[in-house]
This record gives C-alpha cells, structure tokens and sequence, in this order.
C-alpha cells in the first residue's frame, strides 16, 4: 500500500519551453502533498505544499510563477516549470501525505528534467 | 545551526556487519521520527517511522530515538550489499491538526562490501 507514481520519470526539452510533471497517490487519497528538488549528492529541498482545492504554499526563494503547482483531486497534482532554463535541470520528487496518527509522507520515484 | 545533523559519510561496511546510521536534532517540538532508504536516481523509500522516544525494530531494522538528547538511529543488523544506498532520517513536529513539514538529515551515503 501507499504507492505514489510520478509521470514522466525522465524529460529532455528546450530553454524556453513548459515542462508538467505529475504526481499521483495510487491506492490512498492525498490532502496534501510535497514537492521536492534535490540536486546531486544533496539532500531533498522542500519547494511547495500542494493543497487539494487551495493554493500550493511556496518555500521562501521559490518563485511561485516559474513552478505552478495544482492539486485538482486528491490523488493528483501536478507541476509545472514554465519558461524552462538549464539551471531549471533537477531531479523533481514529489510526496503525498497519509493521514494517520503519523502523517507519513509516502514519495513518488523522481523525475529528472534536462533542459538544453 | 541546521535543525537537523547527519553525518554524510561515505561508510563502508563489509557484508554481515551492523551499520548504526545517526541524527542529531535542536527542536524539541519533534515528535515524529523517520528514516528513509534512497537509491541512486530513485525517491526515497520508507523505511520505518516512529513517535516520541523508543525503539521499533521490522526484521533487520531497528530504530531508536532518545528524546532527552535530542538523538536517534538506525541499526541494519546481517548488513546485504542490497542495503548499499543513502539513508535519510526525517523528523517533524504537530501543530493544531496535522504534521508539519518533513524536516530532512543530509543523508548517509553507505556502501556495503560483498
């Protein structure tokens, strides 16, 4: 139980372009749920909490208008990096949480974006 | 000071040894504890999660967390080169009706030699 997929595991595409990345909670249903950037050989670096039918909350320095977050169902959201830079090059994992005595955060496989 | 501490690594075992993984944290408000197993290019899986001090052992893994210092680990008992990946400990607090967001040790690399 408790499985999340993310879609696509991997992205090629041009500076300029907008990329969505999509996260989905399979078998539970998600309130809420992260999105992380991690950059390599780091840690995780926390960037939204998505809400379902709210705004996503953004971390301080993460420019809201660049990643667009939307949580239209509570097993869904998605993410999308608008006007895509090569410092935009990351690997993108996204977490849905389930809500128990310990809201543990369950997480999707990663999704790495390659801008040229 | 970050909120939470781990020790990077690498450490290198060699097969059949326990590994006792560690994190040390400032905010007494923690109160749920995880850790997280993260292969190369992969998201990270949970491993085991627990509340308040204890320990909580799921077959080779067991994990403690000793509030009063602020401290907790993980031990691999019968280490496998399969278990070679970076651990990831995790902690957050709650406030009024849910956690709070995850906050995350920098991981341990570790590498486990047949």
């Amino acid at each position: 139980g408790a499985v999340v997929s993310q879609h696509p595991s991997w992205v090629i595409c041009k500076s300029g372009t907008s990329v969505k990345i999509e996260c989905r909670s399979l078998d539970f249903q998600a309130t809420t749920m992260f999105w992380y950037r991690q950059f390599p050989k780091q840690s995780l670096m926390l960037m939204a909490t998505s809400n379902e039918g709210s705004k996503a909350t953004y971390e301080q320095g993460v420019e809201k208008d660049k990643f667009l977050i939307n949580h239209a169902s509570l097993t869904l959201s998605t993410l999308t990096v608008t006007s895509a830079h090569p410092e935009d090059s990351s690997f993108y994992i996204c977490s849905a949480r389930l809500e128990t005595w310990a809201d543990t955060q369950y997480f999707g496989p990663g999704t790495r974006l390659t801008v040229l | 000071q970050k909120e939470v501490e781990q020790d990077p690594g690498p450490l290198s075992v060699p097969e059949g040894a326990i590994v006792s993984l560690n994190c040390t944290y400032s905010n007494s408000a923690f109160q749920y504890f995880m850790w997280y197993r993260q292969y190369s290019r992969k998201g990270p899986e949970l491993l085991m999660y627990t509340y308040s001090s204890g320990n909580k052992e799921d077959g080779r893994f067991t994990a403690q967390v000793d509030k009063s210092s602020k401290y907790i680990s993980l031990f691999i008992r019968d280490s496998q080169p399969s278990d070679s990946a970076t651990y990831l400990c995790a902690m957050s607090a709650r406030y009024g009706g849910a956690t709070n967001k995850l906050i995350f040790g920098t991981g341990t690399l570790l590498a486990v030699q047949p």
